[in-house]
């Protein structure tokens, strides 16, 4: 398995709440990122990291900030929770070998409930 | 909106028969993958299609890419009770940064 690791892997909190999620990868991959996993919705794209401090929107950002302050940390902040927010969330990694885009790694998932 | 619509949304069949699902897709990629993710666990890379790429094979597994149709098949061929999971497609884009967009996914179940 690629070395990714999200922290924490199970987090309740109540609405209106900060709430920051961690992944950590050991694989010195360029791009990271955030998807939330929701019954019916497949996995969406929240935010996206393509280098140290370059970031941008996905699919789903609002409510959602992030940031990468080293190659191997990409934070996910819920800047203040809402129920609508309760999900699995899942970091992914990837790189782009000789210009050519490659598979995403994926790590083992957060689940957040906001209550 | 998604770009990847994955058909069927569920499929139940027997080991042994083989197991098809499909994915269209809106806009111009620059490539496209199919991911599994067994219950409560993380996604894991199966196949990687390119845009000028056509068919592809591993293993058990047979990927197809029609860019005029934008669609793509997987066929699990002699599918096995571990087969069970869900399946995803996912399209990348040209100069989009290695950025990954997901279809809902197709639930198989392979009965034993």
């Amino acid at each position: 398995d690629a070395g990714i690791t999200q922290s924490p892997r199970h987090k309740v909190t109540e609405t209106g709440t900060p709430v920051t999620l961690r992944c950590h990868q050991t694989e010195n991959h360029r791009y990271m990122y955030w998807y939330r996993q929701d019954p019916g919705h497949g996995l969406r794209l929240i935010h996206y990291s393509y280098g140290v401090k370059d970031t941008d929107k996905g699919e789903v950002s609002d409510g959602y900030s992030v940031s990468r302050s080293k190659t191997e940390d990409f934070l996910l902040t819920l800047e203040s929770a809402t129920s609508s927010q309760t999900s699995v969330y899942f970091c992914a990694i990837s790189e782009n070998e000789r210009g050519r885009d490659t598979e995403a790694f994926f790590g083992q998932g957060t689940r957040l409930t906001v209550v | 909106s998604q770009q990847g619509e994955e058909d069927p949304q569920a499929l139940s069949i027997q080991e042994g028969e083989n197991a098809t699902m499909n994915c269209s897709y809106k806009t111009s990629i620059n490539n496209l993958q199919w991911y599994r993710q067994n219950s409560g666990r993380g996604l894991v890379h199966l196949i990687l299609i390119r845009s000028n790429e056509r068919e592809k094979h591993s293993g058990r597994l047979r990927v197809t890419l029609d860019t005029s149709k934008k669609s793509s098949s997987l066929l699990i061929t002699a599918s096995r009770a571990a087969d069970t999971a869900s399946y995803f497609c996912a399209t990348g884009f040209s100069g989009g940064y290695n950025k990954l967009i997901f279809g809902a996914g197709t639930r198989l179940a392979v009965h034993p």
